[in-house]
């Protein structure tokens, strides 16, 4: 069965420490994983990490596939209270282009 | 603006009641899905449309319908609703598939009594 587990399920930190989420996955014919974070509403896209692709960086996130581990992790460096998220990880279903299986996430919580 | 719009935002109903929750997106998208979200099990998939009038089930099917007759709209149908459907649901839409970035909905958040 596909599984998608975060870790951990919860992180308080404070205002410019640097934090790393873990995603790790069971799937059968990977082909991408994806991050997203949800503050009060919808989840919108952070990245999406593929073999031709397995490390992106957008300002002070960046995101890293290891493949052999079947895992991702998550940076958020210098982080600021405006980073208080659920992060989640979402990787498509092995055999299917359409199914997607979703972490349970990590809920940040960055204190002043 | 591109985005995905679902209606209504709060509903608070009764056990078996049909209720609809409206889906639509402005951006031509092929792929659309539903989700629900429940504290302690995160977001799953409850059905999902490949394109027009195509569509399968997710995860957690049981208790809902969708059709999909125009490629903008993708409502969800909760036949005789329970308790156990009170939920957050999201309605999200991306190009052709799962493995490409979804734009997601305010979220649905519904209440069975």
């Amino acid at each position: 069965e596909d599984k998608v587990v975060q870790s951990p399920l919860s992180l308080v930190v404070h205002e410019g420490d640097t934090v790393t989420l873990n995603c790790s996955y069971e799937v059968t014919n990977f082909r991408s994983l994806l991050w997203y974070k949800q503050e009060k509403k919808a989840p919108t896209f952070l990245f999406m990490l593929t073999s031709s692709g397995i490390e992106k960086k957008s300002g002070r996130l960046s995101s890293i596939l290891d493949k052999k581990e079947l895992s991702s992790i998550l940076n958020i460096t210098a982080t600021q209270t405006g980073d208080s998220a659920i992060y989640l990880c979402a990787v498509p279903r092995g055999g299917s282009n359409y199914k997607l299986t979703f972490g349970k996430g990590t809920l940040l919580t960055v204190n002043p | 603006e591109a985005q995905v719009t679902q209606n209504p935002r709060y509903l608070i109903t009764v056990t078996g009641k049909k209720l609809t929750v409206t889906c639509s997106q402005n951006m031509n998208h092929e792929y659309m899905s539903w989700y629900r979200q429940d504290p302690g099990l995160g977001l799953r998939q409850i059905y999902y449309s490949m394109n027009v009038e195509v569509t399968d089930k997710g995860d957690v099917p049981e208790g809902y319908k969708v059709s999909r007759k125009e490629k903008r709209n993708f409502p969800l149908i909760l036949e005789s609703p329970s308790p156990n459907q009170t939920s957050l649901y999201f309605c999200a839409s991306s190009v052709q598939m799962s493995n490409q970035p979804q734009h997601f909905g305010d979220g649905t958040r519904l209440s069975i009594l």
